[in-house]
């Protein structure tokens, strides 16, 4: 059973236009919600994560909104650059085992 | 933050070889995980690497295939055996320092 489901898969946007990736989840007993940003040849790197006790939290360009009812949470960048592109994973952690399950990722591109 | 080491980078392997992947971080972390990622897509927990004891491993990953050692708070590693076209993966090191997951950069393994 798939526990997150993150969409699109890729996405174009030119630049300095919004992207959003979408990830819905099941198991309700998830309380932490990274997104990471990894690049070609390199590892994940944690870029902005949220606790369900808040709706949305901002960072930058970036911003996560969180909708606990419906059990989705989604990634918004403002004024996209070339140098976002890369490709981005949400992820699910329950409880303090920092045990992540991810989505199957989105791959961003900005066109300059 | 920490940085996550990994050795080798990359490596091709014939088939019913192993391959050993060695992870240093700079600093003592928490928890260590090890994940795999194939090609394009998304990453999967392998298992949890304890020190001092044996790893606790997701369902699909076993000891005899994936042995990890964790001698201290700093080092692991994991090894990949009796090797398969299949096992051609991006294997990553995980750590937990300061409450924030780092990865290393990957280890790219080719099985021929």
């Amino acid at each position: 059973q798939q526990q997150v489901k993150q969409s699109p898969q890729s996405l174009i946007v030119q630049k300095g236009g919004i992207s959003i990736i979408n990830c819905a989840y099941e198991n309700t007993a998830f309380d932490y919600f990274p997104w990471y940003q990894q690049f070609p040849g390199k590892g994940p790197a944690l870029l902005i994560a949220i606790r369900p006790d808040v709706s949305e939290k901002k960072e930058g360009r970036f911003t996560i909104s969180f909708n606990k009812s419906a059990k989705q949470f989604s990634l918004h960048i403002m004024d996209s650059q070339p140098g976002d592109s890369a490709t981005y994973f949400c992820a699910l952690e329950e409880g303090s085992a920092r045990q992540l399950t991810f989505g199957s990722g989105t791959q961003l591109t900005v066109l300059p | 933050s920490a940085v996550i080491s990994q050795k080798p980078s990359r490596d091709i392997c014939q088939r019913g070889t192993s391959l050993t992947i060695q992870c240093q971080v700079d600093s003592q972390v928490t928890m260590m995980f090890w994940y795999r990622q194939q090609p394009g897509q998304s990453l999967t927990l392998i298992a949890t690497a304890n020190q001092g004891s044996e790893a606790t491993y997701e369902s699909g990953f076993v000891i005899d295939k994936f042995p990890i050692s964790r001698p201290n708070l700093t080092f692991s590693t994991l090894t990949v055996s009796n090797l398969s076209p299949e096992d051609s993966s991006i294997y990553l090191c995980s750590g937990v320092n300061t409450g924030e997951l780092f990865f290393g950069e990957g280890s790219r393994l080719t099985v021929l």
